[in-house]
């Protein structure tokens, strides 16, 4: 199957900081990807909706100056978290449709263990 | 409107016991439909999907589903639990297409007792 990768796997920040995360599809182009945040022990919270060329989307309640995110090409979607707080540790998952595949299937990243101290 | 209730946020089944695991979903239009597995601290891996074809789906490692539209059921089975088997398990759903959003369920956690 498709392979996203997502960079780093895991990260630790101070508090205020800034951190980027990669999505990027290896071997297929998507013109949408997805940036999900898990907290322990709970679902996926889609947090906004990466359109290659153009503004993400945001979902409901979730800052978009905070959570600045780039899709500049067909295969690499960034989720910037910025000047962090602990309250931003979670955990990161990014998801990719393919655009010339069958319809459906998502491919995720292996996510992200954001902690900030 | 879409979304997916799983029953059961966690389930344990002894080491080679019938591993059940039950999503409804609600959608408006036909839905597509999927199970994912996701391991600590690692993404999600798909282990089937249903996107009107055949009705029962098999997937990977032995785990199936079937799709009951009047029942709007989509629950996962498989005959015999593996130690493997210890993960966290979400169903979502999504409309059809390339560019719409998943929606997950709350996921359902299973334990192996070996």
């Amino acid at each position: 199957g498709a392979v996203v990768s997502q960079h780093p796997s895991r990260v630790i920040c101070k508090s205020g900081t800034s951190v980027k995360i990669e999505c990027r599809s290896l071997d297929f182009q998507a013109t949408t990807m997805f940036w999900y945040r898990q907290f322990p022990k709970q679902s996926l919270m889609l947090m906004a909706t990466s359109n290659e060329g153009s503004k993400a989307t945001y979902e409901q309640g979730v800052e978009k100056d905070k959570f600045l995110i780039n899709h500049a090409s067909l295969t690499l979607s960034t989720l910037t978290v910025t000047s962090a707080h602990p309250e931003d540790s979670s955990f990161y998952i990014c998801s990719a449709r393919d655009r010339g595949g069958a319809m459906g299937e998502a491919f995720f990243g292996q996510g992200t263990r954001l902690t900030v101290v | 409107a879409q979304s997916v209730t799983q029953l059961g946020s966690h389930v344990s089944v002894s080491e080679g016991a019938l591993v059940l695991l039950r999503c409804n979903y609600s959608s408006s239009v036909p839905p597509y439909l999927f199970w994912y597995v996701q391991y600590p601290n690692q993404g999600l891996q798909l282990l089937l999907k249903y996107t009107s074809a055949a009705t029962l789906v098999k997937g990977i490692n032995g785990f199936e589903a079937e799709f009951k539209k009047s029942e709007t059921s989509f629950h996962l089975t498989k005959p015999s639990a593996h130690m493997s088997d210890a993960a966290e398990y979400f169903c979502a759903v999504s409309d059809s297409g390339t560019g719409n959003q998943f929606y997950f369920g709350t996921g359902t956690s299973l334990t192996v007792i070996p």
